[in-house]
């Protein structure tokens, strides 16, 4: 069965540090997420991406992060100047998007570490 | 302001009986409502989806019911086993956008 996948599953690095974080959504799926969790918190949205452009952000989505599509496989979410705050579960999410496929698929996360 | 509320007090619950966890929102007007589960350090996986126009929906011994009025989703799973045993997390899509919104889970335990 398909699966979104992440690389790195860990990542740690110092602040003010960039970091790219990556993820392969499933192959035919249109739509594609980001999201983060802090540790013992809900997860929350951060930014949806459809035909090559940014659809919907939230107001966590500010200018140090930026999403790209490279290729026709990856998905990236890069964060400019990383702060302690970043620290989380970063988890990339697919949907399919024709017809009535609402539903998303998570990747496995990358969690991130800022020290 | 916009809220979601899951019971953060931990489900334990004896083998093969049902657990019953309580999805509460307000100041949404959601298009569909959506169940996950998570297990710890994992992503969230796709459970269930229903719409603002059904009532029930049911996959296998899992079942999810949805009213508006009352604003509040509620989501069943018989018979359940210690495999059962995760968090899972209440997503509300509203209209005219389509990110999750999620509230931050009920934990369930399956005691055998």
């Amino acid at each position: 069965e398909p699966e979104v996948t992440q690389t790195p599953s860990h990542q740690v690095t110092q602040m003010g540090q960039e970091v790219i974080l990556r993820c392969v959504p499933i192959s035919n799926h249109l739509y594609f997420y980001w999201y983060r969790q802090i540790l013992g918190q809900k997860v929350e949205f951060l930014v949806s991406f459809y035909n090559n452009e940014i659809s919907e952000k939230s107001e966590i989505f500010d200018d140090q992060f930026s999403v790209e599509r490279p290729d026709g496989s990856n998905f990236t979410l890069k964060i400019r100047s990383t702060k302690l705050e970043d620290s989380a579960m970063y988890f990339c999410a697919s949907r399919k998007g024709q017809g009535t496929s609402y539903e998303q698929y998570f990747g496995p996360g990358t969690r991130l570490t800022v020290t | 302001s916009q809220k979601i509320e899951q019971n953060s007090e931990a489900l334990n619950i004896q083998e093969g009986k049902t657990a019953t966890l309580t999805c509460n929102y307000t100041n949404y007007s959601p298009a569909y409502l959506q169940w996950y589960r998570q297990d710890p350090g994992r992503g969230p996986v796709f459970l269930l989806l229903i719409r603002e126009n059904e009532k029930e929906k049911r996959k296998e011994r899992l079942k999810v019911t949805f009213d508006t009025t009352l604003k509040q989703s509620l989501f069943h799973i018989t018979a359940s086993q210690p495999a059962d045993s995760a968090t899972y997390l209440c997503a509300l899509t509203a209209y005219g956008n389509n990110r999750l919104a999620f509230g931050k889970g009920n934990q369930v335990v399956v005691i055998p």
